[in-house]
């Protein structure tokens, strides 16, 4: 069983702080690693994408890619209440019978005014 | 540009039903996913559709079925319902298999 592991959480940040939301994942094969936002009742919403070692910036966001320690991140500066949500990490597998994107069970986020 | 849409948004049922769920991929998108998200289990792949073709399934008994139309849009299937299959299905589409996927709202199915 490939595993994307996250820490439940919750975590809690004040309102301008910066938010450090961390995954790791165990197959070295994977080629695709995304962020997902989902609000409670709410759908996974995407917030970043990212396939090469390094820093991606989006505005507030930067994801972290390292594949040598399996490791990816996502770095919100200047929180806002409104990111309270859950912060799924998901990463694209390629086995012998296909595609999958598989799911970490997600951070909750906490931003407190 | 429309989004993911998926139907019904609710939909009741009792042990034993048959349940059908549909999805319509955003305009240009190829690939149809499936995903179950049960109370307290996360996202869970069921099955993977493209050009028409079922293309990778998850770790789901066979009563989870599908099949997506020459237009895109798919239909998922489940037969003889369970308790455990009151959940949350989320349809989501990409472009090609390796790219981001976007999710529709959800159906939320619950077996009585």
């Amino acid at each position: 069983q490939k595993e994307v592991e996250q820490n439940s959480g919750p975590l809690s940040v004040p309102e301008g702080a910066i938010a450090s939301l961390n995954c790791t994942y165990s197959d070295r094969g994977s080629q695709s690693f995304f962020w997902y936002r989902q609000y409670s009742g709410k759908s996974p919403e995407l917030i970043m994408f990212i396939y090469s070692n390094g820093d991606k910036e989006d505005g507030r966001f930067t994801a972290q890619l390292n594949k040598a320690s399996q490791y990816v991140s996502l770095l919100i500066r200047d929180s806002q209440p409104s990111d309270s949500a859950t912060y799924l990490c998901a990463v694209n597998i390629l086995s012998n019978s296909g595609y999958a994107l598989n799911f970490g069970k997600g951070t909750s986020l906490l931003v407190t005014p | 540009e429309a989004g993911v849409t998926q139907s019904p948004t609710h939909l009741i049922k009792t042990r034993g039903q048959q349940a059908t769920l549909r999805c319509s991929p955003i305009s240009g998108h190829t690939s149809v996913y499936w995903y179950q998200q049960a109370l307290g289990l996360g996202l869970q792949f069921l099955l993977w559709y493209d050009e028409g073709e079922e293309r990778n399934r998850g770790n789901f008994p066979p009563r989870f079925s599908g099949r997506q139309f020459p237009n895109y849009s798919s239909e998922l299937n489940v037969n003889a319902l369970e308790l455990e299959d009151s959940a949350l299905y989320l349809c989501a589409s990409s472009f090609q298999p390796v790219d981001e996927q976007f999710f529709g709202p959800g159906t939320r199915l619950t077996v009585l």
